[in-house]
């Protein structure tokens, strides 16, 4: 199946920091992805759309300013957290979905995550 | 608006008991549902998907479900379990490919040795 990497796996930075979390489809062209956020035991909840050489749709209660997504090549798109808090701390998940025929269509391919925390 | 419900955050089997997850779904247009599992500090992988074809689907490691539209169903099941499938599954909603999915709340499953 199609591969999507994130980088970096795990962070931890100083509050009012910023962090850059970056995923990549390795083998497919992914002209959207989604940004997914998990606290500690809970499920994923959907943060915004990542649309290629457009602007990033946000989920209601996601603060734009403070979650900046550029999704500026086909394989690529960035969450980057500004001026993050303890209150971020997180495992932040994207997902890419394949238009590609074959058994994969219609599937989305998740990264394995990037586990912020801030202290 | 899609939704997903999981009855029962944690649910424990004896080793080479059945396992049985409970999801249901609701979606004005005809769904897509996935099965994900996860274990600790890791990804999402994915167990099993229905899109539109057979409605009992065979997945990974054993596992399948079955779409039943008359009860809004795609419980997840298991004829014996093992020590390895203890992780937090999710059942999971679209009403395309290439939309976001809706998660469930999720299910913690231990096995009991």
């Amino acid at each position: 199946g199609a591969v999507v990497s994130q980088h970096p796996s795990w962070v931890i930075c100083k509050s009012g920091t910023s962090v850059k979390i970056e995923c990549r489809s390795l083998d497919f062209q992914a002209t959207t992805m989604f940004w997914y956020r998990q606290f500690p035991k809970q499920s994923l909840m959907l943060m915004a759309t990542s649309n290629e050489g457009s602007k990033a749709t946000y989920e209601q209660g996601v603060e734009k300013d403070k979650f900046l997504i550029n999704h500026a090549s086909l394989t690529l798109s960035t969450l980057t957290v500004t001026s993050a808090h303890p209150e971020d701390s997180s495992f932040y998940i994207c997902s890419a979905p394949t238009l590609a025929g074959g058994p994969s269509y219609n599937e989305q391919f998740f990264g394995p995550g990037t586990r912020l925390t801030v202290l | 608006a899609q939704s997903v419900t999981q009855l029962g955050s944690h649910v424990s089997v004896s080793e080479g008991a059945l396992v049985l997850l409970r999801c249901n779904y609701s979606s004005s247009v005809p769904p897509y549902l996935f099965w994900y599992v996860q274990y600790p500090n890791q990804g999402l992988q994915l167990l099993l998907k229905y899109t539109s074809a057979a409605t009992l689907v065979k997945g990974i490691n054993g596992f399948e479900a079955e779409f039943k539209k008359s009860e809004t169903s795609f419980h997840l099941t298991k004829p014996s379990a093992h020590m390895s499938d203890a992780a937090e599954y999710f059942c999971a909603v679209s009403d395309q490919g290439n939309t976001p999915l809706v998660f469930g709340k999720g299910t913690r499953l231990s096995v009991i040795a």
